[in-house]
């Protein structure tokens, strides 16, 4: 397996933007995360899906952040607009999630690094 | 809420030093803790973990006990190698909540030949 795969790796765009990032998970993993890292606030869980589903979007930080999880092998998080502290690096990461048993290995991707100017 | 809290960085040591990065975390019930780590450019990659009480975990020389006494898991090395320069997450995952990771700040180390 390629592993967890995102797109773009560098993204330039001015404020006011629409940003799209893109998160391919691991083949058969059920939970999918979006975290952002940034100097000041380190890694910080945005949202996760668990099969497909959205289960916790509380570290979304406003309504211009949104994340779509449309089947088990794809998501967006999308910016709209974009505002310069939105630059960060953001992650994508999965795992296989299940039940209480079970705390596997995250496995996360290269990350998107956003710079909003 | 969780937390977790690990020492500040950076830190520099030369090869072959002893390496501790304390880490401490706050969770209701029992959650797994991890270790994670980033070199430049790049993803974390999962370094060790622990899911109860008095595992330890260990990979690649590194060592943390997972103690609920003092809800402690530190990160220990006793020899260090300059390839080991990156930046270690210390994390948790709370029980039932999906696989979720809750991470520390991260701490900087740099092994100097």
């Amino acid at each position: 397996d390629a592993g967890v795969i995102q797109s773009p790796r560098h993204e330039v765009t001015e404020m006011g933007q629409e940003v799209t990032l893109r998160c391919k998970p691991i083949s058969g993993h059920n939970s999918l995360f979006w975290y952002r890292q940034t100097m000041m606030r380190g890694l910080e869980l945005l949202i996760y899906f668990n099969n497909n589903v959205p289960i916790d979007d509380s570290g979304m930080p406003e309504d211009r952040f949104s994340a779509k999880m449309p089947n088990a092998s794809f998501s967006t998080l999308k910016i709209q607009p974009s505002e310069p502290r939105d630059s960060a690096v953001y992650f994508c990461a999965s795992t296989l999630y299940g039940g209480e048993a079970v705390n596997t290995e995250a496995f996360f991707g290269q990350g998107t690094r956003l710079t909003v100017v | 809420g969780d937390s977790v809290t690990q020492m500040e960085g950076p830190v520099t040591l030369s090869e072959e030093a002893c390496l501790t990065i304390n880490c401490t975390y706050t969770a209701t019930g029992y959650p797994s803790l991890f270790w994670y780590v980033q070199y430049p450019g790049e993803g974390l990659q999962l370094l060790l973990k622990a899911t109860k009480a008095d595992d330890k975990g260990s990979n690649k020389g590194f060592e943390a006990t997972y103690r609920k006494e003092t809800t402690s898991f530190h990160l220990e090395k006793g020899s260090v190698q300059v390839s080991d320069s990156a930046v270690y997450f210390c994390a948790l995952s709370p029980r039932n909540q999906g696989g979720k990771l809750i991470f520390g700040q991260g701490t900087e180390l740099s092994v100097k030949p």
